[in-house]
């Protein structure tokens, strides 16, 4: 079955420093990945994505994603972290090629100080 | 702004009241989801729609009963819910692989 594990509920940073937030999944074929961000009473949206090619991803707001696949994880990363940045960030993982939907982590919380 | 609308955007209601929550979206997407985001429990999925047919129920109580018209517009029907139905209603839609998500309707049953 398919699963995705955030393992942090909370992840604490300085402004200015980089931050990253974990995400490891567990698929039977190829996995399609997401990060989503949700900030207060707000939908999901969406940050980025790796479906195949390059295994650095950049997306939205300066935040990248590195897919390792012999570790099975897709960590969500920002070189310099804003206060702007807290929030609420979401992984998710969907099997290459299946008419699938997404299965979410729990979700980590951001926490920017300035 | 994602595309995706949802009204309304606050609800309260009793048990024994019976309400709609309604989503739209016009980017062309041929799925829509519904799902509950409840406090500290991951995001669950309820109910998806492909081409206006449902395609998926994950065990949803009969109390949400939803409907498709088209490929554009998604309904929510509640009725006689409990107090733990009380949570954040997203919709979603999608085309191929990313969702675009509303921003919810955040429910709140007495």
């Amino acid at each position: 079955a398919q699963s995705v594990a955030q393992p942090e509920d909370q992840v604490n940073v300085a402004e200015g420093n980089p931050l990253t937030v974990k995400c490891t999944y567990s698929v039977s074929g190829n996995p399609y990945l997401f990060w989503y961000v949700q900030y207060p009473n707000r939908g999901l949206q969406f940050l980025l994505k790796y479906i195949t090619g390059d295994n650095l991803v950049k997306g939205s707001y300066g935040f990248e994603a590195e897919f390792n696949k012999s570790q099975t994880s897709f960590h969500l990363k920002k070189p310099s972290a804003l206060v702007s940045d807290s929030a609420l960030y979401f992984c998710a993982v969907r099997e290459w090629g299946s008419q699938g939907n997404l299965i979410f982590g729990k979700g980590t919380k951001l926490s920017v100080k300035p | 702004e994602t595309g995706v609308t949802q009204t309304p955007r606050h609800l309260v209601m009793g048990m024994t009241n019976k309400k709609s929550l309604k989503c739209e979206q016009h980017l062309g997407h041929n799925a829509m989801y519904w799902y509950k985001q409840s406090a500290k429990k991951p995001l669950e999925l309820m109910f998806v729609y492909n081409f206006k047919e449902q395609t998926e129920n994950n065990s949803v109580p009969s109390r949400f009963s939803p409907e498709c018209p088209n490929s554009s517009h998604l309904f929510l029907h509640l009725h006689t819910l409990q107090p733990e139905d009380s949570a954040l209603y997203l919709c979603a839609s999608s085309l191929y692989n990313e969702q675009f998500f509303g921003p919810g309707t955040r429910l709140t049953v007495l």
